[in-house]
C-alpha cells in the first residue's frame, strides 16, 4: 500500500532561522512522484515541486531546497532563512506512474514567528 | 493563465440537506479531480475524470454524491443528502496528461462546507 508520513505535526521558528520538514513515503512501485505542496491559511493548495522516482538529484530553488533520498524513502523539504510568509501547512504527497492518484501525508504546520 | 476555479467559496447548510458544488479546471487539462480535506488532514482523492469519463471513484461514498463532468470541461460535485461528518473542504483539482503521463496537479481555492 502506498503511504506517505509527516511526522512533524508543528514546528515553530524564529525569522531567519533554517528549517527542514520531513517526508517519509512508501510503494510498491519502482517508478513515482513525489511532491511538495503549500497551503497558506487561505485554504489554496500551492504547487512547489515534483520529483519522478528516477532523479535523485537534490534542487534548490531560491531559499527552497529539497532532499531525494530512495535509500531512506525519503523526500525532505528544508527552507533557508525562514520568513512570516513561509507560515503554511506543507504537505508531501506522492503519485504513482499509473493511477495518478496522489496520496498525501497529514501536513506539517509550520509558523514562522517575526 | 487562470486556474482552477470553485464556487461557491463557502456553504453552511443543515444535515440532511442537498448541496453543489462547481469547478472550472485550467483550460486544456484533461483530468479534473475533487478531493476532500477533513480539518487537521491531507486532502483524499474522491473522484478522478479523465476529459468526461470517470478514472477513479473508489473513495466516492456513492450512497449520497454524485459527480459529473459533461462536456469534459466543467464538473459538479453533489451531496445528497448531507451528513454532519461531511463538514470539510472540497478541492478541485486539474491537470494536463495529454498523453498519459503524470503531471501536475493544479488545485482550486476549494468549498468550505459546514454542516450543521
Amino acid at each position: 500500500a502506498q503511504k506517505v508520513t509527516q511526522a512533524q505535526t508543528e514546528i515553530s521558528v524564529v525569522e531567519k532561522e533554517d528549517v527542514t520538514l520531513d517526508c517519509v513515503y512508501e510503494t510498491r512501485d519502482t517508478t513515482y512522484y513525489l511532491f511538495w505542496y503549500k497551503q497558506p491559511p487561505s485554504g489554496e493548495l500551492v504547487f512547489l515541486i515534483r520529483r519522478n522516482s528516477f532523479d535523485e538529484q537534490n534542487e534548490i530553488s531560491g531559499r527552497y531546497s529539497w532532499n531525494f533520498q530512495k535509500s531512506t524513502s525519503s523526500f525532505n523539504f528544508t527552507i533557508t532563512a525562514s520568513q512570516v510568509v513561509d507560515s503554511a501547512v506543507y504537505f508531501c504527497a506522492l503519485s504513482e506512474w499509473i493511477t495518478d492518484k496522489l496520496i498525501f501525508g497529514t501536513g506539517t504546520r509550520l509558523q514562522v514567528f517575526p | 493563465e487562470a486556474g482552477v476555479a470553485q464556487s461557491p467559496r463557502y456553504k453552511i447548510i443543515e444535515k440532511r440537506q442537498s448541496v453543489a458544488f462547481w469547478c472550472n479546471p485550467i483550460s486544456g487539462h484533461a483530468t479534473l479531480y475533487w478531493y476532500q480535506q477533513i480539518l487537521g488532514q491531507g486532502p483524499k482523492l474522491l473522484i478522478q475524470f479523465q476529459n468526461n469519463g470517470v478514472v477513479d471513484d473508489s473513495q466516492l461514498p456513492k450512497d449520497r454524491f454524485s459527480a459529473e463532468r459533461l462536456k469534459g470541461v466543467d464538473s459538479t460535485l453533489k451531496i445528497q443528502p448531507a451528513k454532519l461528518e461531511d463538514s470539510a473542504v472540497y478541492l478541485c483539482a486539474s491537470s494536463l496528461n495529454r498523453d498519459g503521463s503524470t503531471d501536475t496537479q493544479y488545485f482550486g481555492p476549494g468549498t468550505r462546507l459546514t454542516v450543521l
